[in-house]
């Protein structure tokens, strides 16, 4: 079956470093996968997406690229930000699926001044 | 304007009691979703609904009823309310097979 894994959290980094999440996947086919963010009290929000492989997706500085031959879509950027403190999900969605996303458990971020 | 709202935001009640949540999209979608979070962030799909039909329905208590009046809305009953089902419920909506989902800004339910 489909499946998503993150790395666990809470990650904890000072402003201006470097962020990787992992996220590997199972799945057959070619899903579709996606990084939602939640800021604090809020809902969730699409981060970037990627629709095939080597695809980049892209937004706020962050950044993940869709690699089939290790079933990875890590979540990375150069220099994370007080703002970016959130929790970060990885989620994948496959054609026939009836229009479920299957989700990560969620990584939380911090950033600190 | 808002694109998936819910009311209420907060909800608190006693155990035994029957409470609703409402969620209404206005981007024209034809697809929507009620999710339910822990307090550790697990995000669990509970039912989606397909131009008013049910196509998805997880492993929910039957004391959980969604309700599709039309495409635009999405009502989640909630009978006989437990503390177990204390948590943030997300409504989404979502167009096409693979499209992304937009969510709500969330309805806490604390249950006493």
């Amino acid at each position: 079956g489909n499946s998503v894994t993150q790395m666990e959290g809470p990650v904890t980094l000072s402003e201006e470093a470097f962020l990787t999440i992992n996220c590997t996947y199972t799945a057959t086919g070619y899903p579709s996968l996606f990084w939602y963010v939640q800021y604090p009290g809020e809902g969730l929000q699409l981060l970037l997406k990627a629709t095939k492989a080597d695809d980049k997706g892209s937004n706020k500085g962050f950044e993940a690229t869709y690699r089939k031959e290790t079933t990875s879509f890590h979540l990375e950027k150069g220099s994370v930000q007080v703002s970016d403190s959130a929790v970060y999900f990885c989620a994948l969605s496959n054609a026939g699926n009836n229009r479920k996303l299957i989700w990560g458990l969620g990584t939380s971020l911090a950033v600190n001044p | 304007d808002t694109a998936v709202s819910q009311t209420p935001k907060y909800l608190v009640t006693q155990m035994g009691n029957d409470k609703s949540i409402k969620c209404e999209q206005n981007l024209g979608h034809d697809t929507m979703y009620w999710y339910k979070q822990d307090s550790k962030k697990f995000l669990k799909i509970m039912f989606s609904y397909n131009n008013k039909e049910l196509i998805i329905n997880e492993t929910v208590p039957n004391r959980f009823s969604p309700k599709s009046p039309d495409k635009a809305h999405l009502n989640l009953h909630i009978n006989s309310l437990e503390l177990g089902d204390s948590a943030v419920y997300f409504c989404a909506s979502s167009q096409g097979g693979t499209e992304q989902q937009y969510f709500g800004p969330g309805t806490r339910l604390t249950v006493t």
